[in-house]
């Protein structure tokens, strides 16, 4: 069965960077993208970019665009997404889900909290 | 950017009667080459990642009870729960993934009266 499993909550402080991780298993991983959306605390989803496991190509989204970075080893079926400069408003949970370019997100991780606090 | 924005915010329905959450685009997410309009519905409940319902805007998701059901068009586009149960108290999100960024409607909370 699909499963993606994300690595552990995070306290940061503003201007730190943190990378959370998302280990793909039950499915060929390289044939999907891996997207990022996070949720802030109590509000709706942002999506944040989607990296294709099988090229690495990458699309962000604008407002992240020069703080954000994601990635894929294809040796260990695991995704990365690295969030630099972090402030305040980007304390959230941020989850990993299965489905990159034009194509729906089917399979989520379990979500990672990232909070960013002095 | 697409905004996506749904209707109402919040819903009350009694055990067993229908309830019906919209979304609306500010722009088609209707693909004319595959003829596919790119709308996916999830749930969301507290402390969980969401959960995908529907795609294609009317496909069901494996596993899903068919009692939902995803219907519209272009702009336009309904999620319906035709008997409500007690399990789906939730949160729902409409989403389009026509164009970047693929962006998500603000949710409608879905209580029982």
């Amino acid at each position: 069965q699909v499963e993606l499993v994300q690595s552990g909550a995070e306290v940061k402080k503003p201007g730190a960077s943190v990378k959370v991780s998302c280990k793909a298993s039950g499915y060929t991983f390289s044939s999907y993208g891996i997207s990022w959306v996070r949720q802030a605390p109590g509000q709706g989803l942002e999506w944040m970019g989607w990296i294709s496991a099988d090229n690495g190509n990458t699309n962000y989204a604008q407002k992240l665009q020069g703080r954000v970075t994601m990635t894929t080893d294809t040796s260990t079926s695991t995704a990365y997404m690295e969030l630099r400069s972090l402030r305040s408003d980007d304390t959230a949970v941020y989850y990993c889900a299965r489905g990159g370019e034009n194509d729906y997100r089917d399979y989520w991780g379990q979500g990672t909290l990232v909070t960013v606090s002095s | 950017d697409i905004v996506m924005t749904q209707s109402p915010d919040s819903l009350a329905v009694s055990l067993g009667e229908r309830a019906t959450i919209n979304c609306k685009s500010s722009q088609s997410v209707l693909y004319s080459s595959d003829n596919k309009n790119y709308l996916a519905w999830y749930q969301q409940k507290p402390g969980q990642p969401p959960k995908l319902l529907i795609y294609w805007a009317s496909t069901r998701e494996s596993g899903v009870p068919d009692r939902f059901s995803g219907s519209g068009s272009g702009t336009d586009f309904t999620l319906t729960i035709s008997s409500l149960q007690a399990e789906d108290v939730a949160l729902y999100y409409c989403h389009q993934y026509y164009s970047t960024p693929y962006t998500f409607g603000q949710g409608t909370k879905l209580e029982i009266k």
